[in-house]
């Protein structure tokens, strides 16, 4: 299988914590997402990080590849309840004209008031 | 913004009952894809489309089906309907590798 790992599957932390999420692929990339999805709700895109790049930053968002682990990791700084959402990491493959973008099993992240 | 929507929030179905999973998006892309989400499983793709009528099998293809006959439409088709076949359904289109979500079509298959 193509998919990413993601580990920890649940993360409990409180309010004001940094959260990290690591996320593991298996064959070479073009680029590496990570999205979030609230309870019910559909994926929201957070930050894409290229494979020529090694570290990003969005907002309280930083996230980090290395591509000789084929590993990446986000993480959340000043956490708050509302950041509570399961988070995965997607990494896209070339096929023919397209991106086959094959998703982790998640991360589910609470944070707790 | 990009916005994708799909057809209906919530759909309960009988078993061997065809159905059918619209998605449409406004801005044009070239690509778009369905996927299911189950728990302890994560996203899994089922059918991707790059182009109208043009289709490729995901890792997940067996049991449903897709028709793409204009651009900004991708329809996801359970031919009979199976009670295993209950999840989440995500639709999704891109350019140039990024990706909007719709928001989602929960189905069950009684």
């Amino acid at each position: 299988s193509q998919q990413g790992e993601e580990d920890p599957q649940a993360l409990s932390i409180q309010e004001g914590e940094n959260a990290t999420m690591n996320c593991s692929y298996k064959t070479s990339i073009n680029n590496l997402q990570w999205y979030r999805q609230n309870s019910g709700r559909g994926l929201v895109h957070l930050i894409l990080i290229r494979s020529n790049e090694r570290e990003k930053h969005s907002g309280r968002l930083r996230v980090t590849l290395d591509t000789s682990k084929k590993s990446s990791s986000l993480l959340i700084t000043a956490s708050r309840a509302a950041d509570t959402a399961s988070y995965f990491c997607a990494t896209t493959f070339r096929v023919g004209n397209t991106g086959k973008l094959i998703f982790g099993q998640g991360t589910t992240l609470q944070v707790k008031p | 913004d990009v916005k994708v929507t799909q057809s209906s929030r919530y759909l309960v179905k009988r078993t061997g009952e065809k159905v059918f999973l619209e998605c449409v998006q406004d801005m044009d892309h070239e690509n778009m894809f369905w996927y299911r989400q189950d728990p302890g499983l994560g996203l899994r793709l089922i059918y991707f489309s790059y182009d109208v009528k043009m289709k490729e099998k995901g890792d997940i293809p067996e049991g449903y089906s897709v028709s793409r006959e204009k651009k900004e439409r991708f329809s996801l088709i359970l031919e009979s309907a199976s009670t295993n076949q209950t999840s989440m359904y995500l639709c999704a289109s891109s350019r140039q590798g990024f990706i909007s979500f719709g928001s989602g079509t929960r189905l069950t298959v009684v």
